[in-house]
């Protein structure tokens, strides 16, 4: 268990949907990062928040948002949900920068 | 432009070989971090190392070294005496810090260590 908490860890969903994916980050982290990984794209970082601020903006899409909350969890809500979108998303933590310890992903299939 | 090239799609050994993956890169910005990930079968992605710019020492963490060479834009890995459960996507990165942060993936080696 790295500490990095997701859930849920699979989700099917339909085109045009909207999802929320959740993380809490390690205890003590203050950054939490989003990333995707998809067959088409490989690996993408989407976006990090560092103690409820975004800090970095990455590929993320205008369908989608986050934002990081009081506790620091932090939770990705993917809307207009396209096949396209289907990927594992990770989330990552870490004290300051750089994303250290990785969560286990949702997996998210759009049908 | 930002580019990271991981040339090698994929690497097999026999265990106990030494297995060298290379990562290059590109970028004009003097301040940038560069990691390596390691993604097993089981998929959950691990960190490995971080190295800025500005330190070009090389390092070594067990039978695991890197070798970071600004001169040629390289930040290679090797692992030595590679072991089956060495087995697993490797992923450079690199993460440039001046002005706006952007995140730059490599496509990964897929490293297969035969028993």
């Amino acid at each position: 268990d790295s500490g990095v908490t997701q859930t849920p860890k699979h989700l099917i969903t339909a085109t045009g949907q909207r999802v929320t994916l959740r993380c809490s980050p390690r205890s003590g982290d203050l950054s939490v990062y989003w990333y995707q990984q998809s067959l088409d794209q490989g690996l993408q970082f989407l976006i990090q928040y560092y103690n409820g601020e975004e800090r970095a903006k990455g590929n993320i899409l205008e369908r989608f948002s986050a934002q990081q909350f009081p506790d620091l969890h932090s939770e990705l809500n993917l809307s207009s949900l396209e096949l396209g979108d289907s990927a594992l998303y990770f989330c990552a933590s870490s004290v300051f920068d750089y994303g250290y310890t990785f969560g286990s992903g949702t997996r998210l299939t759009v049908v | 432009a930002q580019k990271v090239t991981q040339a090698q799609t994929e690497i097999s050994v026999v265990e106990k070989e030494d297995v060298t993956l290379d990562c290059v890169y590109e970028t004009r910005d003097t301040t940038y971090y560069l990691f390596w990930y390691k993604q097993p079968p089981s998929g959950e992605l691990v960190f490995l190392i971080r190295r800025n710019s500005f330190d070009e020492q090389n390092e070594i963490s067990g039978r695991y070294s890197w070798n970071f060479q600004k001169s040629t834009s390289s930040f290679n890995f090797t692992i030595t005496a590679s072991q089956v459960v060495d087995s697993a996507v490797y992923f450079c990165a690199l993460i440039i810090t001046s002005g706006t942060y952007k995140y730059i993936f490599g496509t990964g080696t897929r490293l297969k260590v035969l028993a």
